[in-house]
């Protein structure tokens, strides 16, 4: 079964220090690999995706992820923290045969100091 | 409209109450998903139609949920005999099917449903 795990449920950092947030995938298969932002009360924004091609992908506001299948990680990073960046995050993964399911990890919550 | 939008954003529900959670997907979008959060959580699926058809109502938790989507457009999650244990966010996704291009799936701002 396919499953993502994030380690961390909650990360605080310093405005304008990196911003590590780790990511894990089950699948056997490469999968698609999303990364999601949700400010409160809001909904998913997506900030990258991986599909394939080049395994370092950027995205939205600055940030950015590498796939690395020996590891089967998908971390998220941006390398200086903005207090904008507060917010919950998630890991997803996809890889239906028909369609795109997406299965979400749990989430990391990103606390900024000013 | 240009995103997917969810009615309503905030629902009050007492416990045995039956409630209805509307999803607009983005038009032409062809596919279309349900997921729950609960607080603290990442989204859990519930289920998925192409079109009208439900193909996958696996992530459903019970028979109390129902969801259809009758014209391949508009859908509604109905929950029946609603419990406290199904206060959560409830999440509408829409997307266009895998083979046309790379897709992703866009998110609609969610209803948060209390049951009381």
């Amino acid at each position: 079964a396919q499953s993502v795990t994030q380690l961390g449920s909650h990360v605080s950092v310093s405005e304008g220090a990196l911003v590590l947030l780790r990511c894990n995938y089950s699948s056997s298969v490469p999968p698609y690999l999303f990364w999601y932002v949700q400010y409160p009360n809001q909904g998913l924004q997506l900030l990258l995706k991986y599909t394939t091609g080049a395994t370092l992908v950027k995205g939205i506001n600055g940030f950015e992820a590498e796939f690395k299948k020996s590891e089967t990680s998908f971390h998220l990073t941006k390398p200086s923290a903005h207090m904008s960046d507060a917010a919950e995050y998630f890991c997803a993964e996809s890889h239906g045969n028909t369609y795109d399911k997406v299965i979400f990890g749990p989430g990391t919550s990103l606390s900024v100091i000013p | 409209g240009a995103g997917v939008s969810q009615s309503p954003r905030y629902k009050v529900a007492k416990r045995g109450q039956d409630v209805a959670l509307r999803c607009d997907p983005i038009s032409g979008h062809v596919s279309l998903f349900w997921y729950q959060q609960a607080l603290g959580q990442g989204p859990e699926f519930l289920t998925y139609f192409q079109n009208e058809a439900q193909l996958d109502k696996s992530g459903l938790p019970s028979d109390r949920f129902f969801a259809e989507r009758p014209e391949g457009s508009v859908s509604t999650l109905k929950i029946q005999r609603t419990q406290q244990e199904d206060s959560a966010v409830y999440l509408c996704a829409s997307s266009f099917p895998r083979g046309a291009m790379n897709t992703e799936a866009f998110f609609g701002q969610g209803t948060r449903l209390t049951v009381v």
